[in-house]
């Protein structure tokens, strides 16, 4: 069975710093992988998916990163701002056919002005 | 980004009765999901529907559990009778090629 971590489970920043949000999986066997955002009491926000056969993807400050054979994904916000603050969520796909997505517990981003 | 859109916000009600949760994408999709965040909790999956059919199914979605697309655009799911443990977000997301976009959730209490 597909277990997702995320560590940290909490972190608290300056604004203006660079930070990593890692994400590990413990079946290889995966299909995609997909950050999302989520603020308190609201839904998911995709933020950057991830195909199996990719090492990288970047929308704008973030980049994700992909190293399936270890079973570890990387977000890396840049100049992080006080808008960033939320609880950032990372989930795989099991494999083609299947697109349930297994979820980590969340790394909650504080960003302090 | 596909928009998806849940009714209601918020729901409260009473163990032993019966909820329906829906689902509205904006365009047409093909591809539903639904999944449950009990508070402090892990996202988890639910079921998947493609086609008017599920197509898979957690050990979670039980017999007190269904789903439907009555009208061809509004996507359901029913719960038919709640128990405390069923307290939880529940989202609805669509599919567009690889990527799942999710509705803002309800947030169903069972008292």
């Amino acid at each position: 069975k597909q277990e997702v971590t995320q560590i940290p489970a909490a972190l608290s920043v300056p604004e203006g710093e660079n930070l990593v949000l890692n994400c590990s999986f413990t079946d290889s066997a995966i299909y995609n992988l997909q950050w999302f955002r989520q603020d308190p009491g609201k839904g998911l926000t995709s933020l950057l998916l991830i195909q199996s056969s990719q090492r990288e993807q970047t929308s704008g400050r973030l980049n994700a990163s992909l190293d399936k054979s270890s079973g570890r994904s990387t977000l890396y916000i840049a100049a992080s701002q006080p808008g960033d603050s939320a609880t950032y969520l990372c989930a795989v796909a099991a494999g083609a056919g299947s697109y349930q997505l297994t979820f980590g517990k969340g790394t909650k981003l504080s960003v302090i002005p | 980004e596909p928009e998806v859109t849940q009714t209601p916000s918020h729901q409260v009600t009473q163990m032993g009765q019966e909820v329906i949760l829906r689902c509205v994408p904006i365009s047409n999709h093909l591809y539903f999901y639904w999944y449950r965040q009990i508070l402090g909790q892990k996202v988890e999956f639910l079921v998947s529907f493609y086609n008017n059919e599920i197509s898979e199914k957690s050990e979670i979605f039980d017999d007190q559990f269904s789903v439907e697309r009555p009208d061809g655009s509004n996507f359901t799911l029913k719960i038919r009778s709640t128990k405390l443990e069923d307290s939880a977000m529940y989202f609805c997301a669509i599919r567009t090629e690889e990527t799942q976009y999710f509705g803002p959730g309800t947030r169903l209490l069972v008292l």
